[in-house]
């Protein structure tokens, strides 16, 4: 079984600070990916990292993919109210016939006080 | 954009009845994915198909639960019978395999057991 561990699990700060979101497991993916989820609704796919040391940007969000990808930090810069959610990430691995696994981390919930 | 539809949005049961989840995926997906998400915490698998094929069934609680796709298109989750520790929501997602793995999520069935 593939753990994702995310660390905080929980995250309060005032808008205009920067945060750091981390994920680790002791699995190698093939890719991985972060979903933001808000109350009631389904997680939506913010990005995927497939290269060991990828970095991507979205906006004010930073994401990287450790060299051995077995983990991944997300980072927010400026923090606006509306980046209020759970933040997850999914370590992708093949699970044959064709078919990927997706397997999530606790996430992180992440509070942005105006 | 295309949806994972999933019904109910919500259902509210008695502990020992039987209860079906339904799933509607996005139209040529032929990955489709069932999970449970305690409130606050990530999504853990339950069952993938490919196709109308199980590719992962080890965390079904197979005394209870059932699953099933059987035209590869739509899927049935059924609880029978239903347990207190039951309550959650769960969350089908479907994904165009094999390149660019991307989950799209249904907004959930909150089950609540009383």
């Amino acid at each position: 079984t593939q753990l994702l561990e995310q660390s905080p699990q929980f995250l309060s700060i005032q808008e205009g600070e920067n945060l750091t979101v981390y994920c680790n497991s002791s699995s190698v993916f093939s890719s991985l990916q972060w979903y933001r989820q808000e109350p009631g609704e389904g997680p939506v796919l913010l990005v995927t990292v497939v290269t060991g040391g990828e970095v991507k940007k979205l906006k004010r969000l930073t994401f990287q993919f450790g060299d051995a990808r077995k983990d991944s930090s997300l980072h927010i810069t400026a923090a606006q109210p509306g980046d209020t959610g759970l933040y997850l990430c999914a370590g992708v691995t093949y699970s044959g016939a064709g078919s990927y696994q997706l397997t999530f981390g606790k996430g992180t919930k992440l509070s942005v006080i105006p | 954009e295309a949806e994972v539809a999933q019904s109910p949005r919500y259902k509210i049961t008695e502990k020992s009845q039987a209860v079906a989840f339904w799933c509607d995926p996005i139209s040529g997906h032929a990955t489709l994915y069932w999970y449970r998400q305690i409130l606050g915490q990530g999504p853990e698998l339950l069952v993938q198909f490919q196709d109308e094929s199980v590719v992962d069934d080890s965390q079904l609680p197979k005394d209870r639960f059932s699953a099933e796709r059987l035209k590869g298109v739509d899927s049935t989750l059924k609880i029978q019978p239903a347990e207190l520790g039951d309550s959650a929501m769960y969350l089908c997602a479907s994904s165009l395999n094999p390149v660019g793995v991307r989950a799209f999520f249904g907004q959930g069935t909150r089950l609540t057991v009383v």
